[in-house]
């Protein structure tokens, strides 16, 4: 099964620390999603890409945030610098929407200290 | 802009039938998707509706009425394994999710 790949699955930092998260979405899938999950706020956009182009990063914090897709392979998504309040689990999402849906990676728990 | 509600949680007992429904208000209406999230993993995607009625895939039925923004799932002979998160999406891009239904299947 083609799968969306996220790395790092798990990340501890301390504060101030930059973090990078990258993921690998499905070969010739032309959206990409990132998204924050938290108990209290549930998936929250981040950014999104068509063709590798950046659509909306609306619902980043654009002082620390950025996500950039520099080939159809990659997509990351950096925090710099890192705050206690940063820790979540951000996936990436992958596809062509529609009936074909969308495509979870597994994630990337980041616990920032 | 887009607003969704979904129940926070809900309860039912295996081998039962539950509806979780959906609502949504958008400016501009591209389908409605389901997903399942188990604790600690990844949404998976369930189904997707863009025309009215019922669609059904084995113990799963989504249900979709543009006319009034609302869906349902359907979930038919609970098991114990369909305990988990259900997220209700409008099909716009970018995706945007409800907070999600925790549904808990007790024996």
């Amino acid at each position: 099964d083609a799968r969306v790949t996220q790395t790092p699955r798990h990340k501890v930092t301390e504060m101030g620390q930059e973090v990078t998260m990258r993921c690998q979405p499905i070969l010739g899938h032309n959206t990409v999603f990132w998204y924050r999950q938290t108990m209290m706020q549930g998936l929250e956009l981040l950014a999104y890409f068509r063709n590798r182009a950046p659509l909306d990063d609306s619902g980043m914090p654009k002082d620390r945030f950025s996500a950039e897709m520099p080939d159809a392979t990659l997509a990351t998504l950096k925090i710099q610098p890192s705050e206690p309040r940063d820790s979540a689990v951000y996936f990436c999402a992958s596809g062509l929407g529609g009936n074909y849906g969308y495509t979870f990676g597994s994630g990337t728990r980041l616990t920032v200290v | 802009g887009q607003n969704i509600d979904q129940p926070t949680e809900m309860t039912a007992t295996e081998g039962a039938i539950v509806q979780i429904n959906c609502t949504y208000q958008t400016s501009g209406f591209n389908g409605l998707f389901w997903y399942q999230q188990h604790a600690g993993e990844a949404p998976t995607f369930l189904s997707y509706n863009v025309l009215d009625g019922l669609e059904e895939k084995g113990r799963f039925s989504s249900f979709l009425s543009r006319s009034k923004g609302y869906s349902y799932l359907l979930l038919k002979e609970l098991q114990m394994k369909d305990s988990a998160s259900y997220l209700c999406a409008e099909g716009n891009t970018p995706l945007v999710f409800g907070k999600g239904t925790r549904l808990s299947v007790i024996a």
